[in-house]
């Protein structure tokens, strides 16, 4: 098993400029998470998606889309990247959601110049 | 807005040396979870917990429902063990069904 994969591992982007992380993975969780991680900062939740065709905001949802098409990947979408997205985006699945433990992704460095 | 403190923020010590890392919160939560990113960034979690202690290898971690508090401890500490530790708790009450994160401490044990 892969767990959870996500591509790709680095980008940067000019200002403006569209892009769509993947998440997939194969432990057939239902539920899947986007997490941005910025210094000096903890983890915080973009959205999140409770089972195939659901997707919901988290606490800084703003700038970002999702899509959940199929229960194995999860989608994060940026329409017009700003500089203040420069982050680490991390996915994230679960079985049973927050009653259960938390598998990550490794993880994308993303720099929008 | 809820928020989770972690301390300390920084914990340098010798290898063999006992580590506690505190956890406080300010609301109920219905679940409480520890979570290890190592210097190359990956994160992996280590323990839930709703009520009193889970013990995994040299790694134990209890909380305090009253208090607010969780603690997780790091028995015969190992270089190995350098990583940041990240305490998150799920909030009662309903809302997005994610976690609330602290900060983070980061470990660093000495040989």
């Amino acid at each position: 098993n892969a767990g959870v994969t996500q591509t790709p591992k680095f980008r940067v982007l000019k200002t403006g400029q569209s892009m769509t992380l993947l998440c997939a993975q194969d432990m057939n969780h239902e539920y899947m998470y986007w997490y941005r991680q910025d210094p000096g900062m903890g983890l915080r939740l973009i959205h999140y998606s409770v089972g195939e065709g659901t997707t919901a905001k988290g606490e800084v949802p703003d700038g970002y889309n999702v899509s959940r098409l199929k229960k194995q990947n999860f989608l994060l979408g940026l329409e017009s990247a700003a500089p203040s997205q420069t982050s680490v985006y991390f996915c994230a699945s679960s079985p049973q959601g927050i009653a259960s433990g938390q598998f990550f992704g490794p993880g994308t460095r993303l720099t929008v110049l | 807005k809820n928020e989770v403190e972690q301390s300390p923020q920084n914990l340098t010590a010798q290898e063999g040396e006992f580590i506690t890392i505190n956890c406080s919160y300010s609301v109920g939560i219905s679940a409480l979870h520890w979570l290890q990113q190592h210097p190359g960034g990956g994160i992996v979690s280590l323990f839930m917990l709703s009520s009193g202690k889970k013990k995994h290898g040299r790694l134990i971690a209890t909380i305090n429902i009253q208090e607010k508090h969780s603690s997780l401890h790091i028995t015969a500490s190992h270089p190995r063990d350098s990583a940041v530790y990240i305490c998150a708790v799920r909030y009662s009450g309903g809302g997005a069904d994610g976690l609330t994160f602290g900060k983070g401490t980061h470990l660093i044990i000495q040989p």
